[in-house]
């Protein structure tokens, strides 16, 4: 069974530009995630999806962050412009449970560096 | 709000060592207890989790217990091996809240031979 997974794996680009990262999660995962990982620090929630509705995206910075999950499926997150300050890794992760014991099933992570 | 507190690192034993990684949490409620573990160049993966309390997770030797009396989840094992070596995040979800994820910042375990 396929893993999650996430595209592209890095990304350098110059602030003010646009960029965008694509997920598909493991198949008949309803519940997707996308995390943002500084270095040193563990993964911050940025928007969680049940199926196609963002039924959490408080922490989405929603002047420069946008993100779709069209049909349920495979999502994309996208920046616009980019910061000095957005270089991080965005991870993906989907889950079967929604709450609870249920585990998160992570892709290797988007690296992005804004120069 | 939550929040998880591990063991600052980087760590560094000698094969065979014993290993134990501290992690401490605040939460309301009676979440459940994760621990995982990031291996170079790979995305994170679940090493064990507990449910509830006095639950022990357990995989690849590492044992974790859930204890709420000490609001801790503490990650041992008795022998490392090289192979082990990676970042290991102690993260807790809420049954309710929406399955509400906090993780800790990592402890990064390097073992030598």
């Amino acid at each position: 069974e396929a893993g999650v997974v996430q595209s592209p794996r890095y990304k350098i680009i110059e602030k003010k530009q646009p960029v965008a990262f694509w997920c598909n999660p493991i198949s008949g995962h309803n519940t997707l995630y996308w995390y943002l990982q500084n270095l040193g620090q563990g993964p911050e929630l940025l928007i969680r999806y049940e199926n196609e509705e963002a039924v959490d995206d408080s922490q989405l910075p929603k002047d420069r962050f946008s993100a779709e999950r069209l049909k349920g499926v495979d999502s994309t997150l996208k920046i616009q412009p980019a910061e000095l300050g957005d270089s991080a890794v965005y991870l993906c992760a989907s889950s079967l449970i929604a709450g609870g014991a249920g585990e998160l099933f992570f892709g290797e992570g988007s690296r992005l560096t804004v120069l | 709000g939550d929040s998880v507190t591990q063991m600052e690192g980087p760590v560094t034993l000698s094969e065979e060592a014993f290993l134990t990684i501290n992690c401490t949490y605040t939460a309301t409620g009676y979440p459940s207890l994760f621990w995982y573990v990031q291996y170079p160049g790979e995305g994170l993966q679940l090493l064990l989790k507990a449910t509830k309390a006095d639950d022990k997770g357990s995989n690849k030797g590492f044992e974790a217990t859930y204890r709420k009396e000490t609001t801790s989840f503490h990650l041992e094992k008795g022998s490392v091996q090289v192979s082990d070596s990676a970042v290991y995040f102690c993260a807790l979800r809420h049954n309710t809240n929406a399955g509400k994820s906090t993780f800790g910042d990592g402890t990064t375990l390097t073992v030598k031979p």
